[in-house]
């Protein structure tokens, strides 16, 4: 069955440590994207990916990094420059951009839950 | 910039209809989704409406008023697995790609 993995679904860290959290879609998926989550709170984007090797800032980027080096993968590291880091992180991927005009919705992944301390 | 709102919380009896209205301010609107969350879960798609009127999907419906930036999903028959957070997102020509999520309605359904 095609989907999202996000792995692990619980981290922990000390503050000060960078933390790399994983996402892989085998949906042949185009664009992906990182959302965080705090408690109830909407989903606000961080970054997001339309095509291999390309990404853009989303809302809330600071003391966060991506990289998209293969259409599968879509990693996010949560650097020690990110002041408030404990969230719920959420991986997406659609087939298109929402730009795209096309009824493109969004598949997420469980979700990674980071507590750093 | 953009904006939505939507109620905070909605609670409702099983087998009761319930609307949750969304209000968005953007420019270059491409359309309006909405999607359910469970606690701690991923959140799934319910419905997207690109054009003005009602979309409906079994016991869920969506409605689009582009002229007064404006919808609302529509549960009917309530059950308790409905109990669950509802987000509207708009997605615009502009913006590169991506969906702004609203802040969420979190259901409550009440035997």
């Amino acid at each position: 069955d095609g989907g999202i993995t996000q792995s692990p679904k619980y981290l922990f860290r000390k503050e000060g440590q960078n933390v790399t959290l994983s996402c892989e879609q085998n949906l042949n998926h185009d664009a992906m994207y990182w959302y965080r989550q705090d408690p109830g709170q909407g989903l606000r984007l961080i970054y997001y990916s339309q095509i291999v090797n390309d990404f853009q800032k989303g809302d809330i980027a600071e003391g966060y990094s991506v990289s998209r080096e293969k259409k599968e993968s879509f990693p996010l590291t949560v650097t020690s420059a990110q002041k408030n880091p404990t969230a719920f992180y959420l991986c997406a991927s659609s087939i298109k951009g929402a730009r795209g005009g096309t009824n493109s919705p969004l598949h997420f992944g469980n979700g990674t839950r980071l507590t750093v301390t | 910039g953009q904006s939505l709102e939507q109620p905070s919380e909605v609670t409702a009896v099983e087998g009761a209809i319930v609307q949750i209205n969304c209000t968005y301010q953007t420019s270059g609107f491409y359309g309006l989704s909405w999607y359910q969350q469970h606690d701690g879960g991923a959140p799934t798609f319910l419905s997207y409406n690109a054009l003005d009127g009602l979309e409906e999907t079994g016991r869920f419906s969506s409605f689009l008023s582009r002229s007064d930036s404006y919808g609302y999903l529509l549960l009917q028959e309530l059950q308790m697995k409905d109990s669950a957070s509802y987000f509207c997102a708009v997605s615009t020509y502009n913006q590169g790609g991506k969906l702004i999520f609203g802040q969420g309605t979190e259901l409550s359904v009440k035997p």
